[in-house]
């Protein structure tokens, strides 16, 4: 079974419109999510992280948590061609040490025109 | 603010060489860990070293083996390439603690 799951796409939204990506987690004792965008042919950069259960939003960016659910989200608002790009969900494991994250395969998103 | 600066940015080596990759951390940072990216999947945690020692590996090969320098520049050397090693190869880093980690641009090796 896969510690970090998500959907590998793509997802394909139009412009202007609501990119909403998921991803869920095995490890329950893990305090620590984030999400990266990666360009093809380039390195993931960092979007989110969120520590407690909830939303928190940056600018065109949330992202929701919840625990019990062991779920993770990435809402990207207003949608632009430049988002498009692979998504990755990283967690944090329980018990690990704090660079140690556990990547999903990521989700391609693609905005269109 | 210099973020995290890897070298070089392609490298092909042939089976059975050995490579050593660089890095140097984001300003400010004591922390860098090591990850593996093959195509189609997502970065897989190679080592992490802070204070000059290895912290924490991932289920990786003792081919693979590290240093840090006082300077907190890390690098990373892998021994007797198999072509299942062809793959991205990033460096991260961040402050000790629970702060994000950030990645550099990679190192692409080709094994052939």
């Amino acid at each position: 079974q896969k510690e970090v799951e998500q959907n590998s796409g793509p997802l394909s939204v139009p412009e202007g419109a609501i990119a909403s990506l998921n991803c869920t987690y095995s490890d329950r004792g893990s305090q620590s999510f984030f999400w990266y965008r990666q360009y093809s042919g380039k390195s993931p950069e960092l979007i989110m992280f969120i520590y407690s259960n909830g939303d928190k939003e940056d600018g065109r960016f949330t992202a929701q948590l919840n625990k019990a659910s062991q779920y993770v989200s990435l809402l990207i608002r207003d949608s632009q061609p430049s988002d498009s790009a692979t998504y990755l969900c990283a967690v944090r494991p329980s018990g690990g040490g704090y660079n140690k994250l556990i990547f999903g395969a990521g989700t391609r998103l693609a905005v269109h025109p | 603010d210099a973020g995290v600066t890897q070298s070089p940015t392609h490298l092909i080596k042939t089976r059975g060489q050995q490579v050593t990759l660089r890095c140097s951390p984001k300003s400010g940072h004591d922390t860098v860990s090591w990850y593996q990216q093959a195509l189609g999947q997502g970065p897989q945690f190679i080592f992490q070293y802070y204070e000059e020692e290895e912290r924490q590996r991932g289920n990786f090969p003792d081919r693979f083996s590290g240093h840090q320098f006082p300077n907190y520049s890390s690098e990373l050397n892998v021994n007797a390439l198999l072509l299942g090693d062809s793959a991205l190869y990033l460096c991260a880093s961040s402050k000790r603690g629970n702060s994000p980690l950030h990645f550099g641009n990679g190192t692409r090796l080709t094994v052939t």
